[in-house]
């Protein structure tokens, strides 16, 4: 079974571009996250899909960050216009949720390394 | 609020040697908690996470924890690290339904 696909892995830009991650999760996984990932630090949750729908976006910085997941498999983040300190992992994840589990394992791709210049 | 400390950065040891990771948590209610390990270019792997039940948790690659609720503790530990073992280690929390809070991580380094 494929695991999280993420791309790209890498990714270099200069501040003030835009850029854009792609994700696609696990066969059948209904949850898919966004996470940050800082340098020396754990994944911080940006956004989580429950199919195609956006349930927790909290934590999106919304002037300059967007995502979407059309058709509730594949998802985009993007970034417009990157900043310096934009600079990190971004990781995507994905989970079966069912009815009435207390938690769902989540499955996490390789990650995009994004550096701003 | 809720929260993970992994107090230490960085941790070196022999191969062959024993390791324990701390990790302590802080969450109102019954907590959910794991561990993960992050190879150099990886995403995140469950090592192995605790419901409920008994509190020595077995997980992959020979590795195991223990909840400590009087110690708001889930130390992670093996008796014999192997090269293959260096990476990062975060210790997570559930804080609700789907959402995962993280510790800093601890850097293993071994040694030959």
């Amino acid at each position: 079974e494929a695991g999280v696909v993420q791309s790209p892995r890498y990714k270099i830009i200069e501040k003030k571009q835009p850029v854009a991650f792609w994700c696609n999760p696990i066969s059948g996984h209904n949850t898919l996250y966004w996470y940050l990932q800082n340098l020396g630090q754990g994944p911080e949750l940006l956004i989580r899909y429950e199919n195609e729908e956006a349930v927790d976006d909290s934590q999106l910085p919304k002037d300059r960050f967007s995502a979407e997941r059309l058709k509730g498999v594949d998802s985009t983040l993007k970034i417009q216009p990157a900043e310096l300190g934009d600079s990190a992992v971004y990781l995507c994840a994905s989970s079966l949720v069912s009815t009435g589990a207390p938690y769902n394992e989540q499955f996490f791709g390789p990650g995009t390394r994004l550096t701003v210049l | 609020a809720q929260s993970v400390t992994q107090p230490d950065i960085h941790i070196t040891v022999s191969e062959g040697a024993s390791l324990e990771l701390r990790c302590n948590y802080s969450y109102g209610a019954t907590p959910y908690l794991f561990w993960y390990v992050q190879s150099p270019g990886q995403g995140l792997q469950l090592l192995l996470k605790y419901f409920s039940g008994d509190t020595l948790v077995q997980g992959i690659k020979g590795f195991e924890a223990e909840f400590k609720r009087s110690q708001s503790s889930f130390n992670l530990r093996k008796p014999s690290v192997h090269w293959s073992d260096a990476a990062e280690y975060f210790c997570a929390v559930g804080a609700g339904t789907y959402k995962y809070i993280f510790g800093t991580g601890t850097r293993l380094k071994v040694l030959a």
